[in-house]
């Protein structure tokens, strides 16, 4: 069985500062790894993913990822946020050859002025 | 443009009325799936389909059934709606097979709320 953790239901941050939204996993193998973003009243999109190859991953609007194997986690990292990152982002996992992805909880980041 | 369309976008309903949320994709992908969000609860998927007439239960199915006769739909269909099914719905396609073009990405609807009176 897979699983996904993202341990806050909600991140504060103030414009400008950095920002990490933690995921730890549990899957066997080398797992895919992603990132969605949610905007109010959207569906998700792609942010970011993780197939092989260099463990910091960069993806749209600014945001990038760390794979880090021996802690099994895949953080969410932004060197300065902006209010228009306000969302609900969620991690998600997917063993190779199964093509179902596991979602986390997801993780409200609110990102004050 | 590559995209998953989900209609409608917004219903409201009565207990017991037969309801169809239909999901389309352009982007030929074999692998199709349905979720609900409800708040606290994350995306939990309802039945997903690996190719066409080859569907299968998620965590969810209980009060739901998918058909897929064509590649590109994925209809959800609620046979007697319970208000306990009042909720935010995503269709979601991706790539599927041993291809090293697939790495199980997925591409989301915009959703569809319902709401069973």
């Amino acid at each position: 069985a897979q699983s996904v953790a993202q341990p806050e239901d909600q991140v504060n941050v103030a414009e400008g500062n950095p920002l990490t939204v933690k995921c730890t996993y549990s899957v066997s193998g080398n797992p895919y790894l992603f990132w969605y973003v949610q905007y109010p009243n959207r569906g998700l999109q792609f942010l970011l993913k993780y197939i092989t190859g260099d463990n910091l991953v960069k993806g749209s609007y600014g945001f990038e990822a760390e794979f880090n194997k021996s802690q099994t986690s895949f953080h969410l990292k932004k060197p300065s946020a902006l209010v228009s990152d306000s969302a609900l982002y969620f991690c998600a996992v997917v063993r190779r050859g199964s093509y179902i992805p596991t979602f986390g909880r997801g993780t409200s980041l609110i990102v004050h002025p | 443009e590559a995209q998953v369309t989900q209609n409608p976008r917004y219903l409201i309903t009565v207990t017991g009325k037969k309801l169809t949320v239909t999901c389309s994709q352009n982007m030929n992908h074999e692998y199709m799936s349905w979720y609900r969000q409800d708040p606290g609860l994350g995306l939990r998927q309802i039945y997903y389909s690996m190719n066409v007439e080859v569907t299968d239960k998620g965590d969810v199915p209980e009060g739901y059934k998918v058909s897929r006769k064509e590649k590109r739909n994925f209809p959800l269909i609620l046979e007697s709606p319970s208000p306990n099914q009042t909720s935010l719905y995503f269709c979601a396609s991706s790539l599927a097979g041993d291809s090293s073009r697939n790495t199980g990405e997925l591409f989301f609807g915009e959703g569809s709320r319902l709401t069973v009176l």
